[in-house]
């Protein structure tokens, strides 16, 4: 069993849908980040937290530590936010090594 | 800042040769990171250093790979001899402080190894 999982693996919806990805892990951790790579390849990080919730825009975090689950929300979402989404978490045994989840390949169409 | 750079972009080579990647971070951060981003095996830590000291390379696959940060500005992760499984998009990345602090990720190296 990976110790991060994400789902749904695809998601595709269409232009102004609310979308939710989320994101279970099985070990302790000190931080968990969501990270987005585009199409091109880049990638960018989105979020980084630890406890409670992050806002940026469009975009929400949220982070539950007892029940090992973080979700990611896009509020009126755009062709634009057309993305593969990453959960990653540091695990909280004292070094910086980030464990990824599969991704969620998210497709919006206009 | 130009944000974390990487060279070269591309590469292609042939099986058996040696292959050298370069990083140069964000100014400033005490971490970078080398990853390997795989269709199969999806993204994977392959070393990490602070202030230039490798601290966990519990990633790196084999012998063949090796990585080194002669300096807070450069990072080299090579590849000798290369094999075609090797073949996948290697990124680097940066970060300021520990703590798990956001990382900056480079455009990456897309290697092709025939």
């Amino acid at each position: 069993k990976n110790e991060v999982e994400q789902s749904p693996q695809n998601l595709t919806a269409q232009e102004g849908e609310f979308i939710t990805i989320n994101c279970s892990y099985s070990v302790g951790i000190s931080a968990l980040h969501w990270l987005q790579q585009h199409p091109g390849g880049g990638i960018v990080s989105l979020f980084m937290l630890s406890s409670g919730k992050k806002k940026h825009g469009r975009l929400i975090a949220t982070i539950n530590i007892q029940e090992k689950h973080s979700s990611l929300h896009i509020t009126a979402s755009h062709p634009r936010d057309s993305a593969v989404y990453i959960c990653a978490v540091v695990s909280n045994f004292g070094n910086e090594k980030l464990t990824f989840g599969t991704g969620t390949r998210l497709t919006i169409i206009p | 800042d130009a944000g974390v750079i990487q060279s070269p972009r591309h590469e292609v080579t042939e099986m058996g040769q040696e292959v050298t990647l370069r990083c140069k971070p964000i100014s400033g951060h005490d971490y970078l990171f080398w990853y390997r981003q795989t269709m199969m095996r999806g993204l994977e830590l392959l070393i990490y250093f602070n202030n230039n000291v490798p601290i966990d390379d519990s990633g790196m696959p084999e012998d063949r790979f090796s990585a080194k940060m002669p300096n807070a500005s450069f990072s080299t992760l090579k590849i000798q001899p290369s094999e075609p499984r090797d073949s996948a998009v290697y990124f680097c990345a940066s970060s300021y402080l520990r703590g798990a602090s956001e990382q900056y990720f480079g455009p990456g190296t897309r290697l092709t190894v025939t």
